[in-house]
């Protein structure tokens, strides 16, 4: 099975900050990478897909990037709505599998 | 609008049985692939089974294999999980999620969850 680890696994951040989260694959996933938002008690909500491309409706601040085994999940200038939890996702091999989560909080 | 909603959680003993549903609106079913992914309590995201567009082909995770089942009615626009020799470890959130055919693994849409609690 492919491992995703993200960093950090906890951030702490204010509104209007640039934040970035970093997920690594245990091996090339090419870019087949997408990303998550979850808040609490809710389900995930689809973000980006094949590493940069943007979901229709996800606001122009979240950007990805990457090929290969490191990915980036980028919010160029955070809002209140922002502050939520975050998975990444490899869709390269079955099982998917998802990064560990990285829990974004306000400052 | 696209809707999932799952249903058929609860409490049920060590060993005992669940089937969870998850009712589709707002597109047309038969076109996508469908997947259940779990969450444990305060825990992260893990899929668990996947289904292709016409039912003949699944695949689960192997902590599943041999207990679980994933199925689908197009007809009645539902997707199924047969859950069978329940454990605590199965303790969890239960998302269904659809994936468009062009991209088996991308989980667009997912539903609201249903909850499995295994506990005596």
């Amino acid at each position: 099975d492919i491992q995703m680890t993200q960093s950090p696994s906890s951030l702490s951040a204010s509104v209007g900050d640039r934040v970035t989260i970093t997920c690594r694959a245990s091996q090339s996933i090419r870019t087949y990478l997408n990303w998550y938002q979850q808040k609490p008690g809710k389900a995930p909500k689809f973000l980006i897909y094949a590493a940069s491309s943007l979901q229709s409706g996800v606001p122009s601040r979240f950007s990805g990037s990457g090929s290969g085994t490191d990915f980036t999940l980028t919010i160029s200038s955070l809002q209140p709505e922002d502050f939520a939890t975050y998975y990444c996702q490899q869709s390269y091999s079955t099982p998917i599998t998802f990064g560990q989560g990285t829990r974004l909080e306000i400052k | 609008e696209v809707q999932l909603v799952e249903s058929g959680g609860g409490l049920v003993q060590p060993g005992g049985s669940l089937r969870l549903s998850c009712v589709a609106s707002g597109f047309t079913l038969s076109n996508y692939w469908m997947h259940w992914v779990r969450q444990a309590p305060g825990k992260g995201l893990v899929w668990v089974s996947r289904i292709n567009n016409d039912g003949n082909n699944t695949i689960h995770a192997d902590s599943v294999k041999g207990r679980f089942t994933i199925s689908r009615d197009n007809a009645k626009n539902t997707l199924y999980l047969q859950m069978n020799s329940l454990r605590a470890e199965d303790t969890a959130v239960y998302y269904c999620a659809r994936a468009p055919y062009y991209d088996f693994f991308r989980l667009d849409y997912w539903g609201q969850g249903t909850l499995v609690t295994v506990s005596s």
